[in-house]
């Protein structure tokens, strides 16, 4: 069974350029997740879609931050500006759906801002 | 809200030495409780689960019991190997509902294992 991918795996740009990464998760999996993983620091749910739709976001900065998840498979998250405290891993994760306990996480898109 | 809190690291040992990563809880409800492995280059790996109290998670030679009365849930191993060495979080999942169903993390130990 292919596990979550996600791209790129590096990415590094300047402070106040776009960025935007890629997942695909499990194949049958309705949830997924995007973390944020500060160096030092254990993920933080940025926003979780069940299907296509929206979960809980509460924790995402939705004036720079943004992601969506078109026909409930693929996901993308963009950051628009980018700070330099965004410098992380951002992680995607999927389950099977949102009540099950077991997210399968994908290795992460290191992201560099400079 | 919920929170995990972590044996600081990083913490080196010898092969076979015994491991022990402290992690206590804060948490509304009777929350899942979770040890996640990562190794170098990967991504979060879950390793041994408990979903109620008393129960004991174990996989791959580690151990974890689910203690309510000291709201703990230390990992344990009692002959640790080179392969193990990697990033460990404690992590819980309340079973109440809206947002409080997300993972908290704690803030990962870092294991080194020297042959």
């Amino acid at each position: 069974e292919a596990g979550v991918a996600q791209s790129p795996r590096y990415k590094i740009i300047e402070k106040r350029q776009s960025v935007a990464f890629w997942c695909n998760p499990i194949s049958g999996h309705a949830t997924l997740y995007w973390y944020q993983q500060i160096l030092g620091q254990g993920p933080k749910l940025l926003i979780q879609f069940q299907n296509n739709g929206v979960v809980d976001d509460s924790q995402l900065p939705k004036d720079r931050f943004s992601a969506e998840r078109l026909k409930g498979v693929d996901s993308t998250l963009k950051i628009q500006p980018a700070k330099l405290e965004d410098s992380a891993v951002y992680l995607c994760a999927s389950s099977v759906d949102r009540d099950r306990a077991h997210e399968y996480f994908g290795p992460g898109t290191r992201l560099l801002v400079l | 809200g919920n929170s995990v809190t972590q044996m600081e690291g990083p913490v080196t040992l010898s092969e076979e030495a015994f491991l022990t990563i402290n992690c206590t809880y804060t948490a509304t409800g009777y929350p899942s409780l979770f040890w996640y492995v990562q190794y170098p280059g990967e991504g979060l790996q879950l390793l041994l689960k408990a979903t109620k109290a008393d129960d004991k998670g174990s996989n791959k030679g580690f151990e974890a019991t689910y203690r309510k009365e000291t709201t703990s849930f230390h990992l344990e191993k009692g002959s640790v190997q080179v392969s193990d060495s990697a990033v460990y979080f404690c992590a819980l999942r309340s079973i109440s509902s809206g947002s409080a169903r997300q993972l908290t993390f704690g803030s990962g130990t870092q294991l080194t294992v020297l042959p």
